[in-house]
């Protein structure tokens, strides 16, 4: 099955952007991947911030945002907050089942 | 409102058998892929089988594959994980999630002699 990489962690700086990436050991991540993001605070269940690449729920905050950079999918956060300190894990449609990233631990500080 | 709500967890010897069960509400249940999901204490999140509107496809993880069978009663608004022959590594939370964007609170699986 395939392996999905995340960067294990990555600190920012209140006010600051920083960009998760999410790769597959088959390839260039595209569309047809179905990337999703979600976070997920100590102590408590994961919530969903990005569908299908870049679509945001109604509770995602604007600062978040998903794209497709340089064959991965990627998670952009802009004007970081402390409350975003959470791992963060994507998920990817590998043709059927579907594969979680090992996840990024986000520091704000 | 859309709710998930799991339950069925708790203590189970290895090779034992458990049924977890997820109740829904708030949205048209047939429309919607339903996906397991478990979480290792201090671990990170991992897939492990989904299942179509009305039941008729389904996929697995590859290390879960021929132990748990996931399954739906659209009838009853629910989802189903029947796991057999469980081992100590099974230990974990697990969650329900429609599709991949609702999830329920989870419910804690411990394999343990």
């Amino acid at each position: 099955q395939t392996v999905v990489t995340q960067e294990p962690s990555l600190t920012v700086s209140p006010g600051g952007t920083v960009t998760l990436t999410c790769a597959s050991s088959a390839g260039a991540v595209t569309s047809d991947y179905h990337p999703s993001w979600f976070q997920q605070k100590p102590g408590q269940g994961p919530t969903s911030l990005i569908h299908y690449t870049s679509n945001k729920y109604s509770w995602t905050p604007a600062r978040f945002s998903g794209s497709l950079l340089g064959g991965k999918a990627a998670l952009t956060l802009s004007g970081v907050q402390p409350e975003d300190e959470a791992e963060y894990y994507c998920l990817l449609d590998d043709g059927g089942p579907w594969v979680f990233g090992g996840g990024t631990k986000l520091t704000v500080l | 409102e859309v709710q998930l709500v799991e339950s069925g967890g708790g203590l189970v010897q290895p090779g034992g058998s458990l049924r977890l069960s997820c109740a829904t509400s708030g949205f048209t249940f047939s429309d919607f892929w339903m996906t397991w999901v478990r979480q290792v204490p201090g671990k990170g999140l991992e897939w492990l089988a989904n299942i179509n509107g009305d039941g008729s496809v389904n996929y697995y993880m590859d290390s879960v594959k021929g132990r748990f069978t996931i399954s739906r009663d659209n009838a009853k608004n629910s989802v189903y994980l029947q796991m057999n022959s469980l081992r100590v590594e099974d230990t974990a939370v697990y969650y329900c999630m429609r599709n991949v964007d609702y999830w329920g609170q989870g419910t804690l699986l411990t394999v343990s002699s």
